[in-house]
């Protein structure tokens, strides 16, 4: 069975770099993208980006600047970088697997990693 | 960007009623529609996919029809189970976007 689980610190500084992983496992992680979204407390879910197998990304606009995706496909891993992070990008953050980058719904989720932004 | 809007945003209903949850898109998103329930404390769950395509598992009282901008889902007979935010998101173009949510409470 497919499994996706987010790891990464629950507390980052305002205006530092938020890192996450999404380990992969129950099946290869070609042929597919990894799409990170993230949920403020409360509210509702937001697209931030995708990554395919072989590296290639889609951010959302609204973050671009502050996003970075990368993927590891030895460790079956997807990461996510946010730079220079303030108080509004404390959320849930899931990784969520699709099979192509248009079309297709986000079929396999993790379970979400709570990161605050706090001094 | 996409705007995805959902009617309403909240409903309590009892069990066995039929419940039908709307989802409006901005512009033309042909049928790459798809619905995601999501418990509380809980990540998001696939229901439905490219507007009418029930998720494997996915107990046969949800549907999802539509086309264009206009989108419902419904549950034909409430459960108690059913409790839940249910979201709608398009899959025709990114950025992706999701609709605000629909509260269901069951009586």
């Amino acid at each position: 069975q497919v499994q996706l689980q987010e790891s990464g610190p629950g507390l980052v500084k305002p205006s530092e770099t938020l890192s996450l992983t999404c380990s992969v496992s129950g099946d290869s992680i070609s042929p597919y993208y990894c799409n990170w979204i993230r949920q403020p407390p409360g509210k509702g879910l937001e697209w931030i980006g995708h990554i395919h197998y072989r590296g290639s990304t889609d951010y959302n606009p609204s973050l671009k600047s502050r996003v970075t995706m990368s993927v590891d496909t030895s460790k079956k891993q997807f990461s996510l970088n946010l730079s220079s992070v303030t108080a509004a990008d404390t959320a849930v953050y899931y990784c969520a697997r699709v099979s192509s980058a248009y079309y297709t719904p986000l079929d396999y989720w993790g379970q979400g990693t709570l990161v605050t932004v706090s001094s | 960007d996409i705007q995805m809007t959902q009617s309403p945003s909240s409903l309590s209903a009892s069990v066995g009623d039929r419940v039908t949850i709307t989802c409006r898109a901005s512009q033309s998103i042909s049928n790459y529609l798809n619905w995601y329930q999501q418990k509380s404390g809980k990540a998001p769950k696939l229901l439905i996919h490219t507007t009418s395509s029930l998720q494997s598992g996915v107990p046969s009282r949800f549907s999802g029809s539509g086309s264009g901008t206009d989108f419902t889902l419904t549950i034909s007979s409430l459960q108690p189970e059913d409790l839940a935010t249910y979201y709608c998101q398009q899959s025709y173009i990114t950025p992706f976007t999701f609709g605000p949510g629909t509260k269901v409470d069951v009586k």
